[in-house]
């Protein structure tokens, strides 16, 4: 079970706006870490949305936006698109007695209607 | 624009041991700033990060997979490479490998992954 805690689907028509949520704790999220999101389209490798909570990586469409706040984050999508069907992951690190390690969340399957 | 790009055994016997190598191109694995990532995904569920390499050597993995687990490099042949020793079924993946940016923590590129299936 993943320490960072996403729904296991959404879904929106064409056009409208969705959220997914990252939820972490204090040894992740809300110790400080950045929080990353990657798209993983079906048979395909993951790629990298947003960065460092809030940034796009050149040639990702401003319809894809993050935020972060305290022990959580969010991923954005408007004026959603047929080809946004896909699953979305967030990722951060966790600090434990072991040291830090990265974390992924469990995964958000995004249907577009 | 750098390249990753996995091969290696499809097919492991159970108790064996798994091995893959992650050949980069387009960019030196010996660049400051980066480190050297493997991550995991079994069919149908998510991703889980397994470790990662600097060019130095130095290696971080998974706790969960520590015991199991060798990470190394071959800066001559700009690759790296991953061994899991006394694999299960439940090592049944497909594997990626990826670069991981050294201050912001974020995977980007990755290879285009490789299944292994663990099964006699």
């Amino acid at each position: 079970q993943s320490v960072l805690t996403q729904p296991p689907s959404v879904s929106g028509a064409p056009g409208q706006r969705v959220t997914i949520s990252c939820t972490g704790s204090s040894s992740n999220i809300g110790a400080g870490y950045d929080v990353h999101w990657y798209q993983q389209l079906p048979g395909t490798a993951p790629k990298l949305l947003i960065y460092g909570n809030s940034n796009r990586p050149s040639g990702v469409p401003d319809r894809f936006s993050g935020s972060k706040s305290g022990t959580s984050a969010s991923l954005a999508i408007t004026g959603l698109q047929a080809e946004d069907e896909a699953d979305y992951y967030c990722q951060s690190y966790d600090s434990s007695l072991s040291g830090s390690h990265v974390l992924f969340g469990g995964g958000t399957k995004l249907t577009v209607l | 624009q750098l390249q990753l790009q996995e091969s290696g055994s499809g097919l492991v016997k159970p108790s064996q041991t798994l091995s893959l190598t992650c050949a980069v191109s387009g960019g030196s694995i010996s660049s400051d700033g980066y480190s050297w990532s493997w991550i995991r995904q079994p069919p149908g569920k998510g991703l889980e990060w397994i470790g990662y390499i600097y060019h130095s050597g130095s290696t971080y993995y998974n706790p969960s997979l520590k015991s199991r687990v060798t990470i190394s490099v071959d800066r001559s042949k700009n690759q790296f490479s991953l061994k899991v020793n006394s694999v299960t079924a439940a090592d049944t993946a497909v594997y990626y490998c990826a670069r991981e940016s050294y201050v912001l923590r974020f995977f980007d590129p990755w290879g285009q992954g490789t299944l292994v299936t663990v099964s006699s």
